[in-house]
């Protein structure tokens, strides 16, 4: 069974501070690793990671996944009250009928305080 | 419209009562999908269907859960006799054939069985 943990499960910081996100994964078929942003809504869109060691960037955000050791990070710098929100990793699998259902971790709710 | 539709938002149905979700999947998307968010949870896979077909459908909780896509585009989870742990949110999402595994989500249904 595809398995998606994730770590820490809630986080507080000050605004400025810089976080880091884990997410380790356990998945047959391995196909890539996608990152969301959920606030009061349907989760939006970060980032999908499909190789090893290729840094994804986008504004303060930024991701990296290693397949080896079967884990992604996601790291916000100098966070903002903005930026609090329950960040989603989910992992997808190769299947044999094309597009497949993502195997979500219970994410990371991050609250940024003044 | 631009994104992925529900309806409707929220949804208050008895124990025992059939209920409908409905999603517009983005226009020309021929991968939709379905979700069940429980509070405090990240989203569980339910089905998937490509185009009208439905090529996944190991999620589904139980047979109380059916879903259709009859011609393709918009589609209807239906939940009959419902039970107080069908209480979450519905989350629907599509993604285009090729273009990556971005899937788009809509804003959800909050289902809550009394």
């Amino acid at each position: 069974e595809d398995k998606v943990v994730q770590s820490p499960l809630s986080l507080v910081v000050h605004e400025g501070d810089t976080v880091t996100l884990n997410c380790s994964y356990e998945v047959t078929n391995f196909r890539s690793l996608l990152w969301y942003k959920q606030e009061k809504k349907a989760p939006t869109f970060l980032f999908m990671l499909t190789s090893s060691g290729i840094e994804k960037k986008s504004g303060r955000l930024s991701s990296i996944l290693d397949k080896k050791e079967l884990f992604s990070i996601l790291n916000i710098t100098a966070t903002q009250t903005g930026d609090s929100a329950i960040y989603l990793c989910a992992v997808e699998a190769h299947s044999g009928g094309g597009a497949d259902g993502l195997t979500f971790g219970k994410g990371t709710h991050l609250i940024i305080q003044p | 419209g631009a994104g992925v539709s529900q309806s409707p938002r929220y949804k208050v149905a008895k124990r025992g009562q059939d209920v409908a979700l409905r999603c517009d999947p983005i226009s020309g998307h021929v991968s939709l999908f379905w979700y069940q968010q429980a509070l405090g949870q990240g989203p569980e896979f339910l089905t998937y269907f490509q185009n009208e077909a439905q090529l996944d459908k190991s999620g589904l909780p139980s047979d109380r859960f059916f879903a259709e896509r009859p011609e393709g585009s918009v589609s209807t989870l239906k939940i009959q006799r419902t039970q107080q742990e069908d209480s979450a949110v519905y989350l629907c999402a599509s993604s285009s054939w090729e273009g990556g595994r971005e899937q788009y989500f809509g804003p959800g249904t909050r289902l809550t069985v009394t």
